[in-house]
């Protein structure tokens, strides 16, 4: 079975640099699996941030961006603000359509 | 600015069919040859849980581990998509979100969810 791991909580300091990762149990993330990066704050329906690695959704502040960094795909917020404060899903698409959910990561601003 | 809003009933009996539909605005379901539309749902403070996709040909994909309870359908005179999924138990209670998929590997436009509780 796939299991895509992230992180279950992070903090950062307010402009501070975090990464947060998405990996998979079976082996390692690459550009193919298509990762793609939600924000979520309760009681909202998720937005979209970073879709193909590292293409920012529209609207997207320029301190999310989206990378490979070894064996995972990672979202790093830069400079970050207190509104980034939220859950952070991705996404890997397995192929044939098949396509998994992290169990997210909780960022708190602190 | 294409917007997608689901309906469907909030309450759901233990063994009976959970049906909603996801109705697009601001385009048409057909209107590209990549746009995919899916469903995703969200257990009360859980995760984010792929379910299915369609394309307006109708070609399906499914999460594996809800296939054999799950059809979802499109409906293109209607600009509707639809999700029917069967035999549910409270472990289904969740919000249910539908979202547009540009390229059938992420999501873009998401509807604003819609709870359903299983409960008799």
């Amino acid at each position: 079975q796939t299991v895509v791991t992230q992180e279950p909580s992070l903090s950062v300091s307010p402009g501070g640099t975090v990464t947060l990762t998405c990996g998979l149990n079976s082996g390692s993330v690459f550009v193919s699996y298509y990762p793609s990066w939600y924000q979520q704050t309760p009681g909202q329906a998720p937005r979209t941030l970073i879709y193909n690695t590292n293409i920012r959704s529209s609207g997207v502040p320029d301190r999310f961006s989206g990378s490979i960094l070894g064996n995972k795909a990672a979202l790093t917020i830069t400079g970050a603000q207190a509104d980034d404060e939220s859950d952070y899903y991705c996404l890997l698409s397995m192929g044939r359509g098949i396509l998994v959910f992290g169990g997210g990561t909780k960022l708190t601003v602190v | 600015q294409v917007q997608l809003q689901e309906s469907g009933p909030g309450l759901v009996k233990p063994s009976e069919t959970l049906s909603l539909t996801c109705t697009v605005s601001g385009g048409s379901i057909s209107s590209s040859n990549t746009y995919y539309w899916g469903w995703i749902r969200q257990p009360p403070e859980k995760g984010l849980e792929w379910i299915g996709n369609i394309f307006h040909s109708g070609d399906t994909s499914y999460n594996p581990s809800l296939k054999s309870r799950v059809t979802i359908s499109v409906d293109t005179s209607k600009n509707q998509f639809s999700l029917k999924l069967t035999s549910v138990t409270a472990a289904d209670t969740a919000v249910y979100y539908c979202a547009r998929l540009p390229f059938r590997e992420n999501f873009d436009f998401w509807g604003q969810g819609t709870l359903v509780t299983v409960s008799s």
